[in-house]
């Protein structure tokens, strides 16, 4: 099976752009999470979704929307580029239970 | 915010010789987990630990968890070159979301 896909695996930007990042989960899993890790830091929650509902939501701007598609894949946007949003992008699903995540390997995005 | 603090933030060891990585937390939980980040790329789960456990092992790791002193510690035996990685720990109070410690940074030299 599969392992959770992320694309693209890099991006760049410049200021003001907008952003649009894609995320296929695994076979099965009806839960979808989006982490925001800068270089050097843990991953900083961003979004989950859950049977094509919000569940969940950290503590980022406005700028950052996500949704989920009835075939559970996600897409998460952000608009009005800043440097600051330069980072790695991880996607994770999870099954049934919630609890355990299975991360994709992440989506670099570079904002110049 | 990062909810957990890792210590040290870097280990370097010989192969064969144990890693111990701590994390303490803030507020209560539901569990936590360690995860492991190669080349920061995506995490690998490795083990999950919850609040009414006291310790969980599996293959070469052992987790042990304190909830009276809010900490945690991940202990890898006999360690090789390929357990070469950043180690996170990452706490959860419900289903909605994982919170993320600043990691480990482990160097296994052979």
């Amino acid at each position: 099976d599969a392992g959770v896909t992320q694309s693209p695996t890099h991006l760049i930007k410049t200021r003001g752009q907008h952003v649009t990042l894609r995320c296929s989960p695994i076979s099965g899993h009806k839960s979808v999470s989006w982490y925001q890790q800068v270089l050097g830091q843990g991953p900083q929650f961003i979004f989950q979704y859950y049977e094509k509902e919000e569940r969940g939501r950290g503590n980022f701007p406005d700028r950052f929307s996500a949704r989920q598609f009835p075939n559970y894949s996600s897409e998460l946007n952000v608009n009005a580029l800043l440097l600051g949003d330069s980072a790695l992008y991880l996607c994770a699903s999870s099954s049934e239970d919630r609890e355990k995540l299975f991360f994709g390997s992440g989506t670099q995005l570079s904002v110049l | 915010s990062q909810q957990g603090e890792e210590d040290p933030q870097a280990l370097s060891i010989q192969e064969g010789e144990n890693a111990t990585m701590n994390c303490s937390y803030k507020t209560s939980i539901n569990n936590l987990q360690w995860y492991r980040q190669n080349s920061g790329r995506g995490l690998v789960h490795l083990i999950l630990i919850r609040s009414n456990e006291r310790e969980k092992h599996s293959g070469r790791l052992r987790v042990t968890l304190d909830t009276s002193k809010k900490s945690s510690s991940l202990l890898i035996t006999a360690s090789r070159a390929a357990d070469t990685a950043s180690y996170f720990c990452a706490t959860a109070y419900n289903t909605d979301k994982l919170i993320f410690g600043t990691g480990t940074r482990l160097q296994v030299f052979p």
